[in-house]
C-alpha cells in the first residue's frame, strides 16, 4: 500500500472550513484514498473515500488533484466535536494507519 | 450506517491468563475483519486480518500463536490473547468491511481496553 504524509497537527477556529491535506504521491492505479478520524479513546470513524473523482457527503468533502499524488479533507463548517486525529489511508484492501494529522478546533 | 459491535469495551486480568475480544458486525455481513492494537500516543497497528472459514492472515512480528484469531460466521470474530503479561496491556480495535466489495469502507468498534496485571 502506498504511504501518506500529513503534517503533525493543525489549528482551525469553530465555524471556519478546515483544510487538511495528505499527500500520496506513490499511489497505484487501483488504490483508494480512504480518510477517517479518530476521537480519543473511540474507534476510527469513516469520513470519505474515492477513486479519483472529488466526493462529497454530509460530514465532509475530498478532493484529490487530477495526477490523484494529493488529496485534501475539506470539514465545510468546523466544530469543536471535530477535534481528532485524521488519517488518510491510500488502500486496495487492508488498512495501514500513519501517524495522522491532530486538529484542534478553537472556540 | 454499518455497526461493528466490539465486547467487552474494557477487561483487567491477571499475567498468565487468556482473555476473549469478540467482534460482530450488526447489520452487514463481513467475510473479511481486521484487527488493529494501539498502544498510548501512537497510531494503530494492523495485527492480522480475520477471513471467514479460513486461517487468519498475521502482519510480520504478530505471534500467531499468542494471538488466536477465529472467524467462524460472516459477523463474529474473535481476538484471543493467550497467556497474557503486562506488555500486552493496549488499545484492540476489530473493523470490518461488508461484502459488496474490496473498496467498501471499513467499519470500526469502539475498542477494548485491556490491563495485563
Amino acid at each position: 500500500d502506498a504511504k501518506t504524509t500529513q503534517p503533525t497537527s493543525m489549528d482551525c477556529a469553530e465555524g471556519r472550513a478546515a483544510n487538511l491535506p495528505c499527500n500520496h504521491s506513490t499511489i497505484s492505479g487501483n488504490e483508494y484514498v480512504y480518510w477517517y478520524r479518530q476521537i480519543h479513546s473511540q474507534g476510527p470513524q469513516y469520513i470519505i473515500h474515492g477513486l479519483k473523482n472529488n466526493e462529497t457527503n454530509e460530514m465532509a468533502s475530498l478532493i484529490i488533484t487530477e495526477d490523484r499524488k494529493s488529496s485534501t479533507l475539506i470539514l465545510p463548517h468546523a466544530t469543536l466535536r471535530d477535534t481528532a486525529v485524521y488519517y488518510c489511508i491510500v488502500s486496495a484492501r487492508k488498512l495501514v494507519f500513519g501517524k495522522g494529522t491532530k486538529l484542534t478546533v478553537n472556540p | 450506517g454499518a455497526v461493528v459491535s466490539q465486547h467487552p469495551s474494557w477487561v483487567i486480568c491477571k499475567s498468565g491468563t487468556s482473555v476473549k475480544i469478540e467482534c460482530r458486525s450488526l447489520d452487514f455481513q463481513a467475510t473479511t475483519m481486521f484487527w488493529y492494537r494501539q498502544f498510548p500516543k501512537q497510531s494503530l497497528m494492523l495485527m492480522a486480518t480475520s477471513n471467514e472459514g479460513s486461517k487468519a492472515t498475521y502482519e510480520q512480528g504478530v505471534e500467531k500463536d499468542k494471538f488466536l484469531i477465529n472467524h467462524a460466521s460472516l459477523t463474529l470474530s474473535t481476538l484471543t490473547v493467550t497467556s497474557a503479561h503486562p506488555e500486552d496491556s493496549s488499545f484492540y480495535i476489530c473493523s470490518a468491511r461488508e461484502v459488496t466489495g474490496d473498496n467498501s469502507p471499513l467499519h470500526f468498534g469502539n475498542g477494548t481496553r485491556l490491563t495485563v496485571t
